[in-house]
């Protein structure tokens, strides 16, 4: 079946504008996680949902960042008022049950902002 | 606070030789543990992962990991490294989504 996909692949944007990037997860998958990595990071976690909800946002690093997934399946990451230091790889995974489930990542989304 | 350490970012061996890629973590309680690969262009694929029994996991492609709590280690291991292997390796530690925390990764690149 079909993967985690995101789009788009790639978006560049400039200094200050809005950007949406979206998740479809596998589906039939309830949980829904975005993260970000930096440039030689690992992942470092932002947002996890179960369902429509966020069950966790503790790892959105403030609120120009904002995520939904209004219907439980796709899931879009908006960044507002961008900043140079957002440019990363925004990954987003989902799984079939709680975080230590197996989870299924997406190729990512390349975010810079010139 | 939990952390997980990757000293080696990069490595470097032949086509044919074993491999061990070393994680450290620092946890507060029985850790979850987890290794996973990143190929260019591709999202991160688990290779294995800890909760709880036997301390040697086998995972995917070959791979194999032994959890040593008194070493607070969960070093990756495989006899005999494929050039399809040159990747970069993750070690991941946590029990919730919001305290996941990944290594910075090792890069290993395989030699013909």
């Amino acid at each position: 079946g079909a993967g985690v996909s995101q789009t788009p692949s790639n978006k560049v944007t400039e200094k200050g504008k809005y950007v949406e990037l979206r998740c479809d997860p596998i589906s039939g998958h309830t949980a829904l996680y975005w993260y970000r990595q930096s440039l030689g990071q690992g992942p470092e976690f932002l947002i996890y949902f179960q369902g429509t909800g966020a069950a966790d946002d503790s790892g959105l690093p403030n609120d120009r960042f904002f995520a939904v997934r209004p219907e439980g399946s796709v899931s879009t990451l908006k960044i507002q008022r961008t900043e140079r230091g957002d440019s990363a790889v925004y990954l987003c995974a989902s799984s079939l049950g709680p975080p230590t489930d197996t989870q299924y990542f997406g190729p990512g989304t390349r975010l810079t902002v010139l | 606070a939990q952390s997980v350490t990757q000293p080696d970012i990069h490595i470097t061996v032949s086509e044919g030789a074993s491999l061990e890629l070393r994680c450290n973590y620092s946890y507060g309680a029985t850790p979850y543990l987890f290794w996973y690969v990143q190929s260019p262009g591709q999202g991160l694929q688990l290779l294995l992962k800890y909760f709880s029994g036997d301390t040697l996991v086998q995972g995917i492609k070959g791979f194999e990991a032994e959890f040593k709590r008194s070493q607070s280690s969960f070093n990756l291991r495989k006899p005999s490294v494929h050039w399809s292997d040159a990747a970069e390796y993750f070690c991941a530690v946590g029990a919730r989504a919001d305290d996941m925390r990944f290594g910075a990764g090792t890069r290993l690149t395989v030699k013909p």
